[in-house]
């Protein structure tokens, strides 16, 4: 059982343009979600998926879009990628999204923005 | 203010030693308590979970909360080299706004022979 994978592992991107990264779990949780990490600020939220089909937008969203369109797979979009979108990316998953659950997480995604 | 405040180290502490690490909140709706620990370039992992005030022991590690001083805590006793990462407080309120999980920057520590 691989868990949670993510793709790709590093990324150098020129500013501007567009940039998916890819999460796919294989634990059949019901949600999932997209962190950043950056030094001096921990990791804060993007988006959320409760749900196969439903999203929210978390404590970070501006500049970010992901979709949910089965149970396994929650790809994160950079539209137009920015310098200050450099962090690195974590993609998390727990069984159905409710307080008591414990969220898992991938390896992670090391995105720099030129 | 931020609504979870922990030392960032680093802590460098010799092999055997017991380790604490600390994280103070301001938000009182927060009512779930978990350490991740992270190794360098890999995801945070689980460590421990609490709900209540009181103490949750499993192993080598206790997880402490104190509600009425906003104050969590983890004691890691016989500390080990592979205990050496980063070690991140989290919490939630109840359910609802996505289950959002509030993290404290991490304190990174290391063992050492």
């Amino acid at each position: 059982i691989a868990g949670i994978t993510q793709a790709p592992t590093s990324q150098i991107l020129a500013a501007g343009r567009r940039m998916t990264l890819r999460c796919t779990q294989d634990m059949r949780h019901n949600a999932m979600y997209w962190y950043r990490q950056d030094l001096g600020l921990g990791l804060r939220l993007i988006h959320y998926s409760n749900t196969a089909g439903t999203t929210g937008k978390g404590e970070v969203p501006d500049g970010y879009s992901v979709s949910r369109a089965n149970t396994d797979d929650f790809p994160l979009t950079l539209a137009s990628a920015v310098p200050s979108q450099t962090s690195v990316y974590f993609c998390a998953s727990s069984v159905s999204g409710v307080s008591t659950d414990t969220q898992y997480f991938g390896p992670g995604t090391r995105l720099t923005v030129l | 203010q931020k609504e979870v405040e922990q030392d960032p180290g680093p802590l460098s502490v010799p092999e055997g030693a017991i380790v604490s690490l600390n994280c103070t909140y301001s938000n009182s709706a927060f009512q779930y308590f978990m350490w991740y620990r992270q190794y360098s370039r890999k995801g945070p992992e689980l460590l421990m979970y609490t709900y209540s005030s009181g103490n949750k022991e499993d192993g080598r590690f206790t997880a402490q909360v104190d509600k009425s001083s906003k104050y969590i805590s983890l004691f890691i006793r016989d500390s080990q080299p592979s205990d050496s990462a980063t070690y991140l407080c989290a919490m939630r309120g109840p359910t609802g706004g996505g289950n959002k999980l509030t993290f404290g920057t991490g304190t990174q520590l290391k063992v050492e022979l």
